[in-house]
């Protein structure tokens, strides 16, 4: 079993909807890491967490420490948000990766 | 330079060579991490560094792989008697935390080595 699993997989959004992408993890970490992959490859750093909430722009990742599992949620959601999304976490000194959901948001 | 810079961005090679991938993070960033990317797969972490310390080695692959970070900046990942599962994107990312604390992460664009 993976030490971090992400649901679902594969999304398809409508323009304009509220999407939510949740991250489980099975093991103690010091931080969490929202990364977003476009088609391109390029990856880029959305959000570090270690505990509660942070917002920006259209994008919210919270985290649940105790549960162990954070969520990504993007408000208003528009075609150039498709990409892949990727939750990791730095735990016991390593990094481990989410195998990534896949986002289509059609216009 | 104003992010992580990897290279060669892309290395063809034929099976049994060796390759060196580059790796140049952001100065200042004490904590480096290799992982690759396999076509269509999340990415598998590789090995990580504390300036020059390499913390653990228990992602590499076998003994073909190794890394290092002789000055605390620019790491080398290489890899021995390159085989055809080797291709993948090779990618790194730096943080200007020690690794395994709360350190934003910053990534390179990556190295894509094919081997033949």
């Amino acid at each position: 079993k993976n030490e971090v699993e992400q649901s679902p997989q594969n999304l398809t959004a409508q323009e304009g909807e509220f999407i939510t992408i949740n991250c489980s993890y099975s093991v103690g970490i010091s931080a969490l890491h929202w990364l977003q992959q476009h088609p391109g490859g390029g990856i880029v750093s959305l959000f570090m967490l270690s505990s509660g909430k942070k917002k920006h722009g259209r994008l919210i990742a919270t985290i649940n420490i105790q549960e162990k599992h954070s969520s990504l949620h993007i408000t208003a959601s528009h075609p150039r948000d498709s990409a892949v999304y990727i939750c990791a976490v730095t735990a016991n000194n390593d990094m481990r990766f989410g195998a990534g959901t896949r986002l289509t948001v059609k216009p | 330079g104003a992010g992580v810079s990897q290279s060669p961005r892309y290395k063809v090679t034929k099976r049994g060579q060796d390759v060196a991938l580059r790796c140049d993070p952001i100065s200042g960033h004490v904590s480096l991490y290799w992982y690759r990317q396999a076509l269509g797969q999340g990415p598998e972490f590789l090995t990580y560094f504390n300036y020059e310390a390499q913390q653990d080695k228990s992602g590499l692959p076998n003994d073909r792989f190794s890394a290092e970070r002789p000055e605390g900046s620019i790491s080398t990942l290489t890899i021995q008697r390159t085989e055809q599962r080797d291709s993948a994107m090779y990618r790194c990312a730096s943080s200007p935390r020690l690794a395994g604390t709360t350190g934003e992460l910053f990534f390179g664009e990556g190295s894509r080595l094919t081997v033949l």
